[in-house]
């Protein structure tokens, strides 16, 4: 079985400051890793995926993540935050072999940015 | 595209009332999902379809929970009995045959429902 841990529960930041969200997880299986948001009211929105291949990888609205096998861990970062990045935010995975059927999901951080 | 939809996004019953929510995915997605999403939690997998037939229900599931998608389009959750603690969000999401290789999922905006 596969499980996700978000370290954090709520990160407050300024604007232009950079953040870095965490996410470990464990499998003991091949994973395909993923970072959503969720802004009030609205559904979740995949921000960035890594299925395999080059570690770090760039997603929407300037955000990047960071795939690191050994220390099982997929954190998020963003150089400059704005006002408008303030939101929940979800790492997930699923089995590699069994892509397609359900996503595991950490409880969330929520970034809170502030001017 | 339109995206995911979903009717009603907000629902508000007493406890034991039955409860029904649509849910219309990407125009042909063949996979469809259901998830629920209780306060300061993530989503925690429901159940899923592969076109018309439900491959995979959690144990979440009880059996006061029913869910369909007779064509294999959009798909219906029922909830029998409400209880208290169905209060939460419900988020369906849908994938196709490339997107869900890639175990990618497109969500829509949730059904709120509160059981007083």
């Amino acid at each position: 079985a596969q499980s996700v841990t978000q370290l954090d529960s709520q990160v407050p930041v300024f604007e232009e400051a950079p953040v870095e969200l965490r996410c470990n997880y464990s499998s003991s299986v091949s994973v395909y890793l993923f970072w959503y948001v969720q802004y009030p009211n609205q559904g979740l929105q995949l921000l960035l995926k890594y299925l395999s291949g080059s570690t770090l990888v760039k997603g929407i609205n300037g955000f990047e993540a960071e795939f690191n096998k050994s220390q099982t861990s997929f954190h998020l970062r963003k150089p400059s935050v704005h006002i408008s990045d303030t939101a929940e935010y979800f790492c997930a995975v699923t089995p590699a072999n069994q892509a397609g059927t359900a996503l595991i999901f950490g409880k969330g951080t929520t970034l809170s940015v502030s001017s | 595209d339109t995206g995911v939809s979903q009717d009603p996004r907000h629902k508000i019953t007493k406890r034991g009332q039955n409860v029904t929510f649509r849910c219309d995915p990407i125009s042909e997605h063949n996979r469809l999902y259901w998830y629920r999403q209780t306060l300061g939690q993530g989503p925690e997998f429901l159940t899923y379809f592969q076109n018309e037939a439900q491959l995979e229900k959690s144990r979440l599931l009880s059996d006061r929970f029913s869910a369909e998608r007779p064509k294999g389009s959009f798909s219906t959750l029922e909830i029998q009995r409400t209880e208290q603690g169905d209060s939460a969000m419900y988020l369906c999401a849908s994938s196709s045959r490339v997107s869900g290789s890639r175990g990618e999922q497109y969500f829509g905006p949730g059904t709120r429902l509160t059981v007083t």
